[in-house]
């Protein structure tokens, strides 16, 4: 198993532009989230999802669009950068099962909103 | 709503020397309680979590933490850190109890710089 993949690594663009973070996995897990990362902020929450069709709104969704069309894809959509989503993002997925499972997290992509 | 309070933005110690990074929630509900590690560069990998049954859990590389209810406290502890265990250290709740639509929504906290010196 791949686990959970983001691409790209790391990307730069310029203030107004858009673009589409990817992350897959590959364990058939309903529950995928994004979240960014912020030098003394922690991770927040940006939006989730509990299965193909189904989303919500995390903590910090303003600028972010997600669509969940398939189990295994979850991307993320910015829609006019702004030097304020600056940050790594990082995808995670989970299975509830008979109980509550850990969050895999993918490597993250750094980005820079110049 | 839930949060997560981790009272040490930066832990330096030596090797070989004990270390307890500190975690306190907040929630009006019962919460699963985590750690994850990050190494430089990389993603967030699981340590250990607390979901029922024996307050003190045992995780990966020698790490446990004790969960206090009444204290609200969740403290992650090593008896001897290593060269390698330099890392930043996260805490993190989920609502427990409240049906599939939580698990999704982790809760951080800020973060806690461990920096193992030789």
């Amino acid at each position: 198993n791949a686990g959970v993949t983001q691409t790209p690594k790391f990307q730069v663009l310029k203030t107004g532009q858009s673009m589409t973070l990817q992350c897959a996995q590959d364990m058939n897990h309903e529950y995928m989230s994004w979240y960014r990362q912020d030098p003394g902020m922690g991770l927040r929450l940006i939006h989730y999802s509990v299965g193909a069709g189904i989303t919500d709104q995390g903590e910090v969704p303003n600028g972010y669009n997600v669509s969940r069309s398939t189990t295994e894809d979850f991307p993320l959509r910015l829609l006019s950068a702004a030097p304020s989503q600056t940050s790594v993002y990082f995808c995670a997925s989970s299975s509830a099962g008979a109980g509550f499972d850990e969050q895999f997290f993918g490597p993250g992509t750094r980005l820079t909103v110049l | 709503a839930q949060s997560v309070t981790q009272l040490d933005s930066q832990v330096p110690v030596f090797e070989e020397a004990p270390v307890e990074l500190r975690c306190n929630y907040s929630s009006s509900v019962s919460v699963y309680l985590f750690w994850y590690v990050q190494y430089p560069n990389q993603g967030l990998q699981l340590l250990l979590k607390y979901l029922s049954g024996s307050t003190l859990v045992k995780g990966i590389n020698g790490f446990e933490a004790e969960f206090n209810k009444s204290q609200t406290s969740f403290h992650l502890r090593k008896p001897s850190v290593h060269i390698s265990d330099t890392a930043e250290y996260f805490c993190a709740v989920i609502l427990a109890n409240a049906g599939g639509t939580s698990y999704g929504k982790l809760t951080f906290g800020q973060g806690t710089i461990l920096t193992v010196h030789p």
